[in-house]
């Protein structure tokens, strides 16, 4: 299957800091990506989805003045998380579509953000 | 909103066959059913996918009830390496359609 790789895989920040999350297709194309957030032991829950030259979508109640996609390539999306809180610390996971293959959605490992 | 709901939590011995059911009753002509798990703290994993036929691969097979309002993932030979959070989710077969996930089944393989 296609990879999705994401940088870092960690990160601790301090409150009030910004803090910025790499997605990477690396084998595929991929004009959509889409980033989530997960709470433990809770499910995945979609923050937005992050369209390649165009605006991000956001889902209902995610801040996107707070979480800032950009979606510059065909390979790259960026979540940067701004003025970051405690209650901002999460399990960051991205995902992508494989252009030449319309069904599976490839993930990537996710980024384990905590903020102090 | 998920449109799929799973029982929270099961159980299965190590060897034997894993059934994992799901119901999405309000499944629509186009959405396909897909199934990911994820264990701890790492990225979901695609399992498989199907429309309306059953699917089979070298990780499990899909059943699709005839009027796709329920399916079943089967793990024919279940592994401690099986003990994962499994989601069953439905959307159509298109880069920008987005997944929702439901809590998806907690399966446990016990020795």
């Amino acid at each position: 299957g296609a990879v999705v790789s994401q940088h870092p895989s960690w990160v601790i920040c301090k409150s009030g800091t910004s803090v910025k999350i790499e997605c990477r297709s690396l084998d595929f194309q991929a004009t959509t990506m889409f980033w989530y957030r997960q709470f433990p032991k809770q499910s995945l829950m979609l923050m937005a989805t992050s369209n390649e030259g165009s605006k991000a979508t956001y889902e209902q109640g995610v801040e996107k003045d707070k979480f800032l996609i950009n979606h510059a390539s065909l390979t790259l999306s960026t979540l940067t998380v701004t003025s970051a809180h405690p209650e901002d610390s999460s399990f960051y996971i991205c995902s992508a579509r494989d252009q030449g293959r319309t069904y599976e959605q490839y993930f990537g490992p996710g980024t384990r953000l905590t903020v102090t | 909103d998920a449109k799929t709901t799973q029982p929270p939590s099961m159980d299965c011995a190590e060897g034997r066959a894993a059934n994992l059911p799901c119901n999405h009753s309000t499944i629509s002509g186009n959405e396909y059913v897909y199934w990911y798990r994820q264990i701890h703290s790492q990225g979901p994993q695609y399992i498989i996918h199907g429309l309306k036929n059953n699917e089979t691969n070298e990780m499990a097979s899909l059943i699709i009830t005839e009027d796709r309002k329920s399916s079943t993932l089967i793990l024919p030979h279940a592994t401690l390496r099986d003990t994962a959070v499994y989601y069953c989710i439905v959307s159509p077969p298109n880069t920008g359609n987005q997944f929702y996930f439901g809590t998806g089944t907690s399966l446990t393989v016990i020795p």
